[in-house]
């Protein structure tokens, strides 16, 4: 099982920006995926969870209405669509997958930086 | 509010086991949780899944020495044997519809 997390960079307040996640190893149509954020010296903070087939998606309230999860089973992708981004946004965002609500397998994360 | 509650910190020597405290808010005593851990600047890698009656499930490659013990709304996370490379913070995680909670994590340190 491999996730590799990649979009990640340096933006200004209130611009966008599209984080993806590519899975191998494992039939990734079979699995809920999620994205956990981890903000500088803080701890682990689960943002959003899309079931196998996409239709159930779940969001944090710090990002509801902001961040729209989604995956492509297709090219085995997960992806996190960030808008009106803000300075509390800066974090590690990792994907992880999902067996049973437990998050067995993680990426080694992509560093989101604000600044103005 | 499906809450889980860490001390922040631990400390134990090297060779010695340490006992790792994960505890779920009030009317959540039933819940299954997940132990993670975070190695200094690496993503965090899953340990075990721990059910309320103490059983436990390991992820791949996780060393006998971890094992995860139940007690009401506690759940424990035990490292015997503590190697260097055990430092680390250890995170638990439970669900429930349409939530993913983490608690706050707790930093080891191998003395």
């Amino acid at each position: 099982v491999q996730l590799v997390e990649s979009g990640g960079g340096l933006v200004q307040p209130g611009e966008s920006l599209r984080l993806s996640c590519a899975a191998s190893g494992f039939i990734f149509s079979s699995y809920e995926m999620n994205w956990v954020r981890q903000a500088p010296g803080e701890g682990l903070e689960w943002i959003s969870s899309i079931s196998s087939s996409g239709s159930t998606i779940y969001y944090a309230d710090s990002v509801q209405g902001r961040f729209t999860i989604s995956r492509d089973n297709a090219k085995n992708s997960l992806y996190l669509q960030m808008n009106s981004l803000g300075v509390e946004d800066t974090a590690v965002y990792y994907c992880a997958r999902a067996t049973q609500r437990i998050f067995d397998y993680w990426g080694q994360g992509t560093l989101v930086i604000l600044s103005s | 509010q499906l809450v889980l509650t860490q001390s922040p910190s631990a400390s134990a020597s090297l060779g010695a086991s340490v006992k790792l405290t994960c505890t779920l808010s009030s009317g959540h005593s039933s819940y299954a949780i997940a132990w993670h851990q975070q190695q200094p600047e690496k993503g965090p890698r899953y340990l075990m899944q721990l059910n309320s009656d103490g059983s436990h499930n390991k992820g791949d490659g996780i060393p006998d020495r971890f094992s995860g013990s139940s007690s009401g709304a506690e759940r424990y996370l035990t490292i015997s044997s503590l190697q260097s490379e055990d430092e680390a913070d250890y995170y638990c995680q439970t669900w429930d519809t349409g939530i993913r909670v983490f608690g706050g994590g707790t930093k080891l340190t191998v003395l």
